[in-house]
């Protein structure tokens, strides 16, 4: 059974950083794409940011609001894909989930979800 | 980027109904594109894959079709379940981009 994790969630203040992790079972981890999503307060859905499976090189692509601040990566000891998130604003408050790579036929998981509020 | 435009925002409707959503992509983005339910507190649910694939698990009153730039989600009878924001997505190029989502709600 896939399963996907998150943790680390948690109130900053403005400027902060925080890690989220978000551990990954139940399938080829050095392989999978995973993305992170978030939901703001009141809005909508966005995508922030994608690390693609090793095959493909294992490489980045963040969302234009979060690039230059946030940067993900993965440790294959631990199946956990990161999220770091540096200069934090209040832009950056809602629930974080990671999941699945949006296309794959495999199947379509994600993490329970992660609150991150950046208040001072 | 590609900017995906859904609409409507906003749908009344009641048990029983049938339902369309459209999400238009600013290129062409083939079949690249996933329709997600969001219910509160809860992760996304990928609800159609591939413009027209239905989810394992999801029921067939839930349906998608479209290539290219036009794309449709249809619910073809309403059931007091499925009254939640839907969201469109493109994964054919980087950035991903969401629609800006619609809010079904019971009339």
């Amino acid at each position: 059974e896939v399963q996907l994790v998150e943790s680390g969630g948690d109130l900053v203040m403005p400027g902060g950083s925080l890690r989220l992790s978000c551990v990954v079972s139940g399938l080829t981890f050095s392989e999978a794409w995973v993305n992170w999503v978030r939901r703001a307060p009141g809005k909508g859905l966005e995508w922030v940011g994608l690390i693609k499976g090793k095959t493909y090189g294992g490489t980045v692509d963040l969302a234009a609001p979060v690039k230059g601040r946030f940067t993900i990566s993965r440790d294959v000891s631990k199946s956990t894909v990161y999220l770091q998130m540096n200069s934090l604003t209040t832009e950056d408050t809602g629930v974080y989930y990671c999941g699945t790579d949006f296309g794959w036929g495999g199947g379509d998981y994600w993490g329970q979800g992660t609150l991150v509020t950046v208040s001072s | 980027d590609i900017q995906m435009t859904q609409s409507p925002s906003s749908l009344s409707a009641s048990v029983g109904d049938r339902i369309t959503i459209t999400c238009r992509a600013s290129q062409d983005i083939g079949n690249e594109l996933c329709w997600y339910q969001l219910k509160p507190g809860k992760a996304p649910k990928r609800l159609i894959y591939a413009a027209s694939s239905l989810q394992s698990g999801v029921p067939s009153r839930f349906s998608g079709s479209g290539s290219g730039t036009e794309f449709t989600l249809t619910i073809s009878s309403l059931q007091p379940e499925d009254f939640a924001p839907y969201y469109c997505l493109q994964h054919n190029n980087f950035p991903r981009t969401f629609g800006q989502g619609t809010k079904l709600e019971i009339k």
